[in-house]
């Protein structure tokens, strides 16, 4: 596997708090994103970052945001949890946008009741 | 809207055939093609990317491009029962930064 964690694996929380995902690489890569997956949608873009403080939004980012202070970590931030944002979310990273070969995180499974 | 079209299956496939998993997408400015395979409850692995009109082959894989027809597809020969999982294709304009447009994926079982 690509040297990429994500924490935490596994959370249950409940509507209305705040929640954070980190995803942490070790291979220097320049490009990060955050997916989720979800049954009869696959994988959808959430944000991603093409550096240091350069960040973007994806497909699926409404009540979602995200920062990068350093390149090893990219943060996911639930501001207050809905039911709908119960999802599994990868984390993935790429050395270039030209190629765009991604690779992926071991994921974290995030339960909202 | 990029979209990329995938049959859901499951696609079943006796051990040592040949399976042939399709993708059509809908995007004309998508430059670069991928096949994740998942299994269930893991995270998805990268097995192939092709560029160019053609065929690519890596192992038992071949992956398949025809940008006319924007169609992708992965053939995998000698099937395995450890082929067994969720095939997933991507596309990417190239160019930018953003990320892949997956499909929803194809379920493969190879039946011993």
């Amino acid at each position: 596997d690509a040297g990429i964690t994500q924490s935490p694996r596994h959370k249950v929380t409940e509507t209305g708090t705040p929640v954070t995902l980190r995803c942490h690489q070790t291979e220097n890569h320049r490009y990060m994103y955050w997916y989720r997956q979800d049954p009869g949608h696959g994988l959808r873009l959430i944000h991603y970052s093409y550096g240091v403080k350069d960040t973007d939004k994806g497909e699926v980012s409404d009540g979602y945001s995200v920062s990068r202070s350093k390149t090893e970590d990219f943060l996911l931030t639930l501001e207050s949890a809905t039911s709908s944002q119960t999802s599994v979310y990868f984390c993935a990273i790429s050395e270039s946008s030209t190629t765009d070969t991604q690779y992926f995180g071991p994921g974290t499974r995030l339960t909202v009741l | 809207q990029k979209e990329v079209e995938q049959n859901s299956g499951p696609l079943s496939v006796p051990e040592g055939a040949i399976a042939s998993l399709n993708c059509t997408y809908s995007d004309r400015g998508s430059q670069s093609f991928f096949w994740y395979r998942q299994y269930s409850g893991k995270s998805p692995e990268l097995i192939m990317f092709i560029y160019s009109n053609g065929d690519k082959e890596d192992g038992r894989f071949t992956a398949q491009l025809n940008k006319a027809s924007q169609y992708v597809s992965l053939l995998i020969r000698d099937s395995q029962p450890s082929d067994s999982a969720t095939y997933l294709c991507a596309a990417h304009s190239g160019g930018g930064a953003d990320g892949l447009t997956f499909g929803k994926g194809t379920h493969l079982i190879i039946q011993p």
